[in-house]
């Protein structure tokens, strides 16, 4: 157990719609990151937060948003979602921002099917 | 851009033998960080062993060790002796620009 919780675990879901997923990082760490794993893509980085500013991103769509909480947990909005969407959402936290030391410690994910 | 090429989608290897998955990079940083990551079937990423670029020696975490070789750009994890619950999928990455392989399915037969 990494110490990283990610709800839900699965989602189903219709094209079109809005889904939220939530995240809380480790005890202590600040920085949020979020990945999105298909067959297709692979592991991709999308953004990452630092107590509760956006710190970089990555290939994310419009589409999709996050923030982080003064509480330091993060969610992850997928709108308008396409069959293309369905993937595994992952969640990692860390300490420090951007330390090339820093080790990401993933939650089990989200599992995400757009039908 | 930051490129992470690794180019065995499979590899099979033999329980108590040891194996080396191969992990490419391309960068022009002269400050960047390297890592391995593991994704058993169940689905979740568990960090093995990080190198970074001014680290003199190669890293290792008890059965894990990376192969640095910085002037081939390279940073191999080699397994030794491996065991059946080594069979996952295996990810190389970078952490300045948090980019991933496509990943090694690695095979561990008894």
């Amino acid at each position: 157990d990494s110490g990283v919780t990610q709800t839900p675990k699965h989602l189903i879901t219709a094209t079109g719609q809005r889904v939220t997923l939530r995240c809380s990082p480790r005890s202590g760490d600040l920085s949020v990151y979020w990945y999105q794993q298909s067959l297709d893509q692979g592991l991709q980085f999308l953004i990452q937060y630092y107590n509760g500013e956006e710190r970089a991103k990555g290939n994310i769509l419009e589409r999709f948003s996050a923030q982080q909480f003064p509480d330091l947990h993060s969610e992850l909005n997928l709108s308008s979602l396409e069959l293309g969407d369905s993937a595994l959402y992952f969640c990692a936290s860390s300490v420090a921002p951007s330390s090339l030391q820093e080790t990401q410690y993933f939650g089990p994910g989200t599992r995400l099917l757009v039908l | 851009a930051q490129k992470i090429t690794q180019t065995q989608p499979g590899m099979f290897v033999q329980e108590k033998e040891a194996v080396t998955l191969d992990c490419t990079y391309d960068t022009s940083d002269q400050s960047y960080g390297l890592f391995w990551y593991k994704q058993p079937s169940s689905g979740e990423m568990i960090f093995l062993i990080y190198q970074g670029s001014y680290d003199e020696q190669n890293a290792t975490e008890g059965r894990y060790s990376l192969n640095f070789q910085k002037a081939r750009k390279s940073a191999n994890l080699v397994i030794s002796a491996s065991q059946l619950g080594d069979s996952a999928m295996y990810f190389c990455g970078e952490y300045e620009k948090l980019v991933f392989g496509k990943g090694t399915k690695l095979t561990v037969n008894p």
